[in-house]
This record gives structure tokens, C-alpha cells and sequence, in this order.
């Protein structure tokens, strides 16, 4: 089975400074990750995932995460944010088998100060 | 990229009736579909995996007999909330893995308000 802990439930920024938020899975299978982003009252968007390859993976909106397997980490980073992503983050691990179930964390509500 | 139509947005029913609620592949075809459900402020939780053709694999504590999922065509599934309560309010999201380029896709989501 997976799991996955998004350590901070919420994340208070000022507006162009940097963020990172955190995510670590545990599995005992080899798995793919996501970063998902949920705005009030919405689905959800994909901003970046990890198959395989390059452990530094690019989404959308400027966000990338890193894959680090011996921490079991896929952590979000942005290098300046803007009002506008304002929301919530969910990061999500399946099996490394293609239209496995999808588990999610906690989510991290990120807020950006002007 | 893949897309999920999810309708209806929003329901409110009375207490005792029951529910339907539809997610459409528009640009694939959905094999599997995944069924979430979403308390305010908190995760989603995955409630069913539904597969074209098949009965629906319910997780751990779901009741498969209030939460019925139907998945008739490569297209459609639906889940039907019946004899729904007030506890059953939540948001409702859908999502199907499109292919390996567009990764899996999710509905916007469906707000169920219970009388």
C-alpha cells in the first residue's frame, strides 16, 4: 500500500518570495507522484508529475518538484509566487503501473500575502 | 489535454431520496474511472474504482449499497447516492486516467447539499 504525509497543513508566503511545499510517500512497490492544485469549489488541476527519468520534473505555472528516492521525497518548489496561487496543493502517489488508484495526502493550503 | 465532464456541479436534495451523478470522457475512452470523495478543508478520499463492464471495487468502509456505481460504456460512469442523508453531504469528484502524455484527469467536481 502507499501513503503519503504533506507535513505543513498550511503555508503563509509573501507575494515573489520562494516556496517549498513538502510531500513524502511510503510504499513498498516503486511508484509515480503527482502535485495536484485545487482551487475553492473545483476539480483538480495537474501541475507536474514524475514517471520516470529526470528526478527534476517542470509543471505548469512556474512550479517544479524533485524526486528523491533514498528520502522518499517529492517536494514542490516555486521561485516566486503570485497572488494567484493562492489554493490548495495536494501531492498523490499510484503504483508504478499505468491506471493504478491514486492516494492523496493531506493537502497544504497555500497563502500568499501582498 | 484529456477531459472529464462531471454533472450535475451542484445538487441539494431531501433527506431520504436518492442521487445521480455522471462523469463523461469526452476525448477518451475511460476503462477506469475513480470515484473521490471530499470533506471541506480536508483530502480526498477514494471511495470506488470503477472499471467499463465490470462491478465497481469499493475501499474500506464504503458502503457499496448506498454508493452505487455504474460504468456501462467506455464514456460514462455514474454514481448514484441513494436514500442519501445529511451526512452524506460532500464534494464528489470523478477521475479517469487518460494515457501516459495527459495523466489522469478529474471532474470539476459535483457539491451534494442533503436536507
Amino acid at each position: 500500500a502507499q501513503s503519503v504525509t504533506q507535513l505543513d497543513s498550511q503555508v503563509p508566503v509573501f507575494e515573489e518570495a520562494p516556496v517549498e511545499l513538502r510531500c513524502n510517500y511510503s510504499s513498498s512497490v516503486s511508484v509515480y507522484l503527482f502535485w495536484y492544485v485545487q482551487y475553492p469549489n473545483q476539480g483538480l488541476q495537474l501541475l507536474l508529475k514524475y514517471l520516470s527519468g529526470s528526478t527534476l520534473v517542470k509543471g505548469i505555472n512556474g512550479f517544479e518538484a524533485e524526486f528523491n528516492k533514498s528520502q522518499t521525497s517529492f517536494h514542490l518548489r516555486k521561485p516566486s509566487v503570485h497572488i494567484s496561487d493562492t489554493a490548495e496543493y495536494f501531492c498523490a502517489v499510484s503504483p508504478r503501473r499505468w491506471a493504478s488508484k491514486i492516494i492523496f495526502g493531506s493537502g497544504t493550503r497555500l497563502s500568499i500575502r501582498p | 489535454g484529456a477531459v472529464v465532464s462531471q454533472h450535475p456541479s451542484w445538487v441539494i436534495c431531501k433527506s431520504g431520496t436518492s442521487v445521480k451523478i455522471e462523469c463523461r470522457s469526452l476525448d477518451f475512452q475511460a476503462t477506469t474511472m475513480f470515484w473521490y470523495r471530499q470533506f471541506p478543508k480536508q483530502s480526498l478520499m477514494l471511495m470506488a474504482t470503477s472499471n467499463e463492464g465490470s462491478k465497481a471495487t469499493y475501499e474500506q468502509g464504503v458502503e457499496k449499497d448506498k454508493f452505487l456505481i455504474n460504468h456501462a460504456s467506455l464514456t460514462l460512469s455514474t454514481l448514484t447516492v441513494t436514500s442519501a442523508h445529511p451526512e452524506d453531504s460532500s464534494f464528489y469528484i470523478c477521475s479517469a486516467p487518460a494515457d501516459r502524455d495527459r495523466g489522469y484527469t478529474f471532474g470539476s467536481g459535483t457539491r451534494l447539499t442533503v436536507v
